[in-house]
């Protein structure tokens, strides 16, 4: 069966820091991966997608960016961030226009 | 620009108390209608894929039901374990497997 991974589960940062969120998907081969955030708990913003390895698609204009460096690798960064970089952010996995399963999510705030 | 607004923002219940979660959306060719259950500070959990108009998915005490501009989520005689919040989202014919999430439902059930 498939698992997804991620690390670190909370994270508190100082504005001005840079940022590395990693995830991993275990069980299946060349999947979507996406980063969300969730911002006050509820709906969840896509940040990023990937179709494959070094292919990502930015959603919104922000202070990130992300990496797919390996086909079930997905990492999340900053050079620098911001107070409103703070957030639960969220991977998820997929096939073409099927579900897609999250993981467990980290907890990032940025003082 | 695909849309999903769901209804009540806060729903609370008797244990026992029937009920039913809307969701509203717009998009340029529906390809799915998806709907997730998110505990406090977890990953979304998935429930139901719904693909087209009159489809019907059930589980447990759940029951997810489609027609061409909105979905229900039916709760029949909940328990305090279905204390969630419900996440709907959907994926159109342009987005490949993007998700547009709707803000969510916080059900509380009471003993």
């Amino acid at each position: 069966s498939q698992t997804i991974h991620q690390w670190p589960a909370t994270l508190v940062q100082p504005v001005g820091s840079p940022l590395s969120l990693e995830c991993t998907v275990e069980g299946t081969s060349n999947p979507n991966l996406y980063w969300y955030r969730q911002a006050a708990g509820r709906g969840l913003q896509l940040l990023f997608y990937s179709v494959g390895i070094g292919q990502i698609s930015s959603e919104v204009p922000q202070n990130l960016s992300a990496s797919r460096p390996q086909d079930r690798q997905f990492i999340l960064s900053s050079k620098k961030l911001l107070l409103s970089d703070s957030g639960f952010y969220l991977c998820a996995w997929g096939r073409g226009l099927r579900e897609q399963f999250f993981g467990p999510g980290t907890r990032l705030t940025v003082l | 620009e695909d849309q999903v607004t769901q209804s009540p923002e806060a729903l609370r219940l008797q244990e026992g108390e029937s009920s039913s979660l809307n969701c509203s959306y717009t998009v340029s060719g529906l390809r799915g209608l998806f709907w997730y259950r998110q505990d406090p500070g977890k990953g979304p959990e998935f429930l139901f894929t719904l693909y087209s108009a009159g489809e019907e998915k059930e589980k447990e005490r759940l029951k997810a039901t489609l027609t061409k501009k909105e979905s229900f989520l039916h709760i029949t005689a909940p328990k305090p374990e279905d204390s969630a919040t419900y996440l709907c989202a959907v994926t159109g014919g342009t987005s490949y497997g993007k998700l547009t999430f709707g803000q969510g439902t916080i059900l509380t059930v009471h003993p």
